[in-house]
C-alpha cells in the first residue's frame, strides 16, 4: 500500500520569505503523480502543483516549485515570496497513474505566515 | 456550475438519525470521489464512481455507509444510524477521467457533519 508522510505538523514563515514543506512517500509503482493541495479555512482543497513521476524536471507554478527526488521518494514544496494568503493547511498527495485511482494524502502541514 | 458543489455546508444531527450528503460534480466529469476528513484519521478515501457504477467501495467504513450516483452526475452519500465517530468533514471530488484528466481531482468545500 502507498503511504505519504508529512513530518512537519506546523511551519511558520515571515511574509516575503521562502519556506519549504517536506513530503516523503512509499510506493512500489513507477508510474504515478504527486500533488500539493492547499486547504484554507473555507475547507475547499485547491490544487497548488502537480508532478508526473516520469518527468525529471521539477514542476513550477509562479511562486511555488517542487524538489522531486524520485530515488529518495521525496517531494518537497517551496513557496517563495510568502504572502499572507498562503496561510493554510498543505497536503501532499499521491495517485497511481490509472484512471479512477484514489488520492492518498499525507497528514498535512499547517503553514502560518507572519506579517 | 463552475466547480464541485456540496450540500449542506454544515449538518448537525442526533446520534441514531440518518443523513444524506449531496455532491454535484463539475459538468462532464465522469469520475467522482468521496473522502472523509477527521481529526484523528486525516483524509480517508471512501468510494469512487465511474459514471454510475462504483468499482471501488473499499473505503466505506461500515455497512451504515452507502452512496449512489444517478445519471452520471449528482451523488449522494448516506449514513444510517449515525454515530459520534461519524463526525467529520465529507469532501467530494470530481475528475474528467481518462488520460485527459491527468489524474487531477477537483474538490468541493465539503459538508461538516456533527453528530451529537
Amino acid at each position: 500500500a502507498q503511504t505519504v508522510t508529512q513530518s512537519q505538523p506546523e511551519m511558520s514563515v515571515q511574509e516575503a520569505e521562502t519556506v519549504t514543506l517536506s513530503c516523503t512517500y512509499d510506493t512500489s509503482e513507477s508510474d504515478y503523480y504527486l500533488f500539493w493541495y492547499k486547504q484554507p479555512p473555507s475547507r475547499q482543497m485547491i490544487l497548488v502543483i502537480r508532478q508526473e513521476a516520469y518527468k525529471q524536471q521539477n514542476a513550477t507554478e509562479n511562486r511555488f516549485s517542487v524538489n522531486f527526488q524520485k530515488a529518495a521518494k521525496s517531494f518537497s514544496l517551496k513557496i517563495s515570496d510568502s504572502q499572507l494568503g498562503d496561510a493554510a493547511m498543505y497536503f501532499c498527495a499521491y495517485i497511481r497513474n490509472n484512471a479512477g485511482n484514489m488520492l492518498t494524502f499525507g497528514g498535512g502541514t499547517r503553514l502560518m505566515v507572519k506579517p | 456550475g463552475a466547480g464541485v458543489s456540496q450540500s449542506p455546508s454544515n449538518k448537525v444531527t442526533e446520534k441514531g438519525k440518518d443523513v444524506e450528503l449531496r455532491c454535484d460534480p463539475i459538468s462532464g466529469h465522469t469520475a467522482l470521489y468521496w473522502y472523509r476528513q477527521s481529526l484523528g484519521q486525516g483524509l480517508e478515501f471512501l468510494i469512487y464512481f465511474q459514471g454510475n457504477s462504483a468499482p471501488d467501495k473499499s473505503g466505506l467504513p461500515s455497512d451504515r455507509f452507502s452512496a449512489e450516483r444517478t445519471g452520471g452526475s449528482v451523488s449522494t452519500l448516506t449514513i444510517q444510524r449515525t454515530q459520534q465517530e461519524d463526525s467529520a468533514v465529507y469532501l467530494c471530488a470530481s475528475s474528467p477521467g481518462g488520460t485527459q484528466g491527468k489524474n487531477i481531482q477537483y474538490f468541493g468545500a465539503g459538508t461538516r457533519l456533527s453528530v451529537l
